[in-house]
Formats: structure tokens, sequence, C-alpha cells
């Protein structure tokens, strides 16, 4: 069973460009998350979607940061512009259902913002 | 309003020894409790959960236990090996349908 994969692994972006993570979930996952992790922390939900409908994205920065997850399959995240404590790993993770399951995550986009 | 909390940076312990890594909640609607690992340039991958309804559950040498009255729950590795070193996040499943991380311990198995 192929994992979560997400693309790029590395970005390197100034500050006030924008950028965009894809991310395509385990087949037939029906929820997809965007977690942000700041060095040092834990990862912070940024955006839950549960097929193509939002469920959670009160933690998500809307006047920089928009997400979409079309057909209910792959979802990108973009920042548009990028500040420079943005810099973080983006991980995407889904899972079958919504609560009291696991969830799994691809390896995680680091941005750094200079 | 850090939910899930995980008071204790870092870890070290002897190879063969027993790591035991804390974690305390806040939120008694939590019912069901994961751990993850996650080494450097890798997301986390799953490790060990468990339901409000256990107060353990174990796989191979991995054990976690719940204290419901006292929101704490802990993993337990025996015997600890050096490629256990790793950063552990405790996560709960919110009554929202949130999965919450705690901020991580980072555990150090020395040879």
């Amino acid at each position: 069973e192929a994992g979560v994969a997400q693309s790029p692994r590395y970005k390197i972006i100034e500050k006030r460009q924008s950028v965009a993570f894809w991310c395509n979930p385990i087949s037939g996952h029906a929820t997809l998350y965007w977690y942000q992790q700041i060095l040092g922390q834990g990862p912070k939900l940024l955006i839950q979607f549960q097929n193509n409908g939002v469920v959670d994205d009160s933690q998500l920065p809307k006047d920089r940061f928009s997400a979409e997850r079309l057909k209910g399959v792959d979802s990108t995240l973009k920042i548009q512009p990028a500040k420079l404590e943005d810099s973080a790993v983006y991980l995407c993770a889904s899972s079958a259902r919504n609560g009291n399951t696991e969830a799994f995550f691809g390896q995680g986009t680091r941005l750094t913002v200079v | 309003d850090q939910q899930v909390k995980q008071n204790s940076p870092s870890l070290s312990v002897q190879e063969g020894r027993i790591s035991i890594l804390n974690c305390d909640y806040t939120n008694s609607m939590f019912d069901y409790f994961l751990w993850y690992k996650k080494y450097p340039a890798e997301g986390p991958t799953f490790l060990i959960s468990i339901s409000s309804i256990k107060d353990k559950n174990e796989d191979g040498r991995f054990t976690v236990f719940l204290n419901k009255s006292a929101k704490h729950l802990s993993l337990h590795i025996v015997p600890s090996q050096p490629g256990d070193s790793a950063v552990y996040f405790c996560a709960a499943w919110g009554n929202t349908g949130k999965l919450i991380f705690g901020q991580g311990t980072t555990l150090q198995v020395k040879p």
C-alpha cells in the first residue's frame, strides 16, 4: 500500500513570495490533514478535510494560507505572501475516517522563508 | 491552550533499560490516544494507540498505559534500543474530531 506522498521535500523562498505544497493521501482515505510543525514544537493542525469538505480550519491564517482538496483526493496548500515565521515543516496526513483511528503522515515539506 | 502536554523535552536512557515517556491531557472528552515516533527529515510514524475503554495496550517492546482519572498516559519501551532514538509525540482525538499533538519528547538511547 502506497503511503502519503508530498512534494516538494524542500523549498526556500523569499518573504512575500508565494509557495504551494501538494499532497496525495493513501488511496481510499476520506480524511486529509495539513499540519504545521515549527522546530521544537508538536504538529499544529491547519486544516482538516472530510472528502472534499472542510471539517476544521480554525487555525489556518486565512489572510495568507489557502487549501483545497479537489475531487476529495489530492490536496494543495498555498501560502501567499509568505512571512519569515512561516518557516516550518508542513505535514500532510490521511486517515480512513474522521476520529479515533490512526492518521498516516507523509515525509513533509520543509519550508524556509528568507 | 495546550490540551496535550509532554512536559519532558528530552530523555536519555541506556541501551537495554526501560524508557518511559509521559503525556498529560486536559480534556476529559478525549477518548482515543496515539503515540507517534519521528526521525529527522521524516514524517511521524504511528507507533501504538489506546482507547479510553482500556488502561493498557501492548505491542512487542511498546506498552501504553492510560490513567483516565489522572488524565495521564505513558509509553514504555522495554528493552530500549539505539534505533529507538527519535522524537516521540503523544496525540489525542478531541471530541470535535481533531487530532491534537503534544510538543514531543526527544529520546536518546545510549549504547
